[in-house]
């Protein structure tokens, strides 16, 4: 079975600060790493993408990818109340095209 | 900003009808798919669909679900005969490219089905 973990929350972070996310994975051939934003009530909405160890900046976004340790991270920097939401960390494995998602991590940020 | 459209929004349907839910995926995109998400629970995969044909399904998507692409533009999802458990948020998505695995996955608004 391919998991994949979450700290299911909320974590709580005042405007202003970075706000780090956390995910695992079980599946040593996992390729592609998503993180989705999800606000109450709506659907997912792509953030960023990682495929190669290390980090990748997208304004005020940054995922980091360790694939030996099986692990992805998102960091919010100047986290805003508009960034309350739960966040959703999807793996894509190598053969097929499915996303397997986490539980997400809520996000609270308090002005 | 091309985007994946449903409809309807919401469904109210009562328990052993048929139900049809709608997707317009993003024009140029060739991989479409179904997700769900139970009320609290994760976003669980269903099928995906490729060249007019299901490419890979979970153990969710049983005989009761069937997917069809009608004609050039709309994605369906059938559940001939709804049980209660199917009440859930019904998400369509696509992408652009199969084999490239790197390509991100667009998801409609989603319809929220509600079996009485």
């Amino acid at each position: 079975q391919k998991e994949v973990e979450q700290n299911s929350g909320p974590l709580s972070v005042p405007e202003g600060a970075i706000a780090s996310l956390n995910c695992t994975y079980s599946d040593r051939v996992s390729q592609s790493f998503f993180w989705y934003r999800q606000y109450s009530g709506k659907s997912p909405e792509l953030i960023m993408s990682i495929y190669s160890n290390g980090d990748k900046e997208d304004g005020r976004f940054t995922a980091q990818l360790n694939k030996a340790s099986q692990y992805v991270s998102l960091l919010i920097r100047d986290s805003q109340p508009s960034d309350s939401a739960t966040y959703l960390c999807a793996v894509k494995i190598e053969y097929g095209n499915k996303l397997v998602f986490g539980a997400g991590t809520i996000l609270r940020v308090k002005s | 900003e091309p985007e994946v459209t449903q409809t309807p929004s919401h469904q109210v349907t009562q328990m052993g009808q048929e139900v049809i839910l709608r997707c317009v995926p993003i024009s140029n995109h060739l991989y479409f798919y179904w997700y769900r998400q139970i009320l609290g629970q994760k976003v669980e995969f269903l099928v995906s669909f490729y060249n007019n044909e299901i490419s890979e399904k979970s153990e969710i998507f049983d005989d009761q679900f069937s997917v069809e692409r009608p004609d050039g533009s709309n994605f369906t999802l059938k559940i001939r005969s709804t049980k209660l458990e199917d009440s859930a948020m019904y998400f369509c998505a696509s992408s652009e490219l199969r084999q490239t695995f790197n390509q991100p996955q667009h998801f409609g608004d989603g319809t929220r089905l509600s079996i009485l």
